[in-house]
């Protein structure tokens, strides 16, 4: 298996622009995760998808986020419109039942 | 209080030491423990669970204290390779539980 795919690695974008991050989740996981990590606060929590259906968005910052997961092997995370205070690594990760999480490589958004 | 607290470090050791981390959690609901590394520039990694009788793993040795609520993580005979960021993780039962992460620990380990 390939792993927790994501799409893209790096992201550079203007102040005001739609950001798209995209996942792939490991094949049979029922549970994905959207993760985001700064230096100051470390990896929070941002959604938690469970088969497809979110179960919590508790951590998804303002209204500027968006997350969708229209099939059990797709998602993503849409920031519109970004700020600068958005920059950060976005990582997803996937898991079946109550095992481990794997994450993917993380997209590093960078918003000027 | 937050709801998974761990030293930020560095931890600076050379190699061939024992280091330990804490982590403590405010939870006491929680019910799976886990510690995750995390080397630079790249994501977290399950490195071992805890269990509550502890759990040894090579080098690595994993305990769980309940009642004082606190999970630590000991490295014997410390490896350059070692060098990370070890992350804490707390899963709740509440329903369809996630995961809580601290910050992390950074170790750096030296020649």
């Amino acid at each position: 298996d390939a792993g927790v795919i994501q799409s893209p690695r790096h992201e550079v974008t203007e102040m005001g622009q739609e950001v798209t991050l995209r996942c792939k989740p490991i094949s049979g996981h029922n549970s994905l995760f959207w993760y985001r990590q700064t230096m100051m606060r470390g990896l929070e929590l941002l959604i938690y998808f469970n088969n497809n259906v979110p179960i919590d968005d508790s951590g998804m910052p303002e209204d500027r986020f968006s997350a969708k997961m229209p099939n059990a092997s797709f998602s993503t995370l849409k920031i519109q419109p970004s700020e600068p205070r958005d920059s950060a690594v976005y990582f997803c990760a996937s898991r079946e039942g109550n095992t481990e999480a794997f994450f993917g490589q993380g997209t590093r958004l960078t918003v000027v | 209080r937050k709801e998974v607290e761990q030293d930020p470090g560095p931890f600076n050791v050379p190699e061939g030491a024992t280091v330990a981390f804490n982590c403590t959690y405010s939870n006491s609901a929680s019910q799976s423990f886990f510690w995750y590394r995390q080397d630079c520039r790249k994501e977290p990694k399950l490195l071992m669970s805890v269990y509550s009788s502890g759990n040894e793993d090579g080098r690595f040795t994993a305990q769980l204290n309940r009642a004082s609520q606190y999970i630590s993580l000991l490295i014997r005979d410390s490896k350059l390779s070692d060098s990370a960021t070890y992350l804490c993780v707390v899963r709740s039962n509440s329903g369809y539980s996630t995961l809580t992460f601290g910050k992390g620990t950074m170790l750096l380990v030296s020649p």
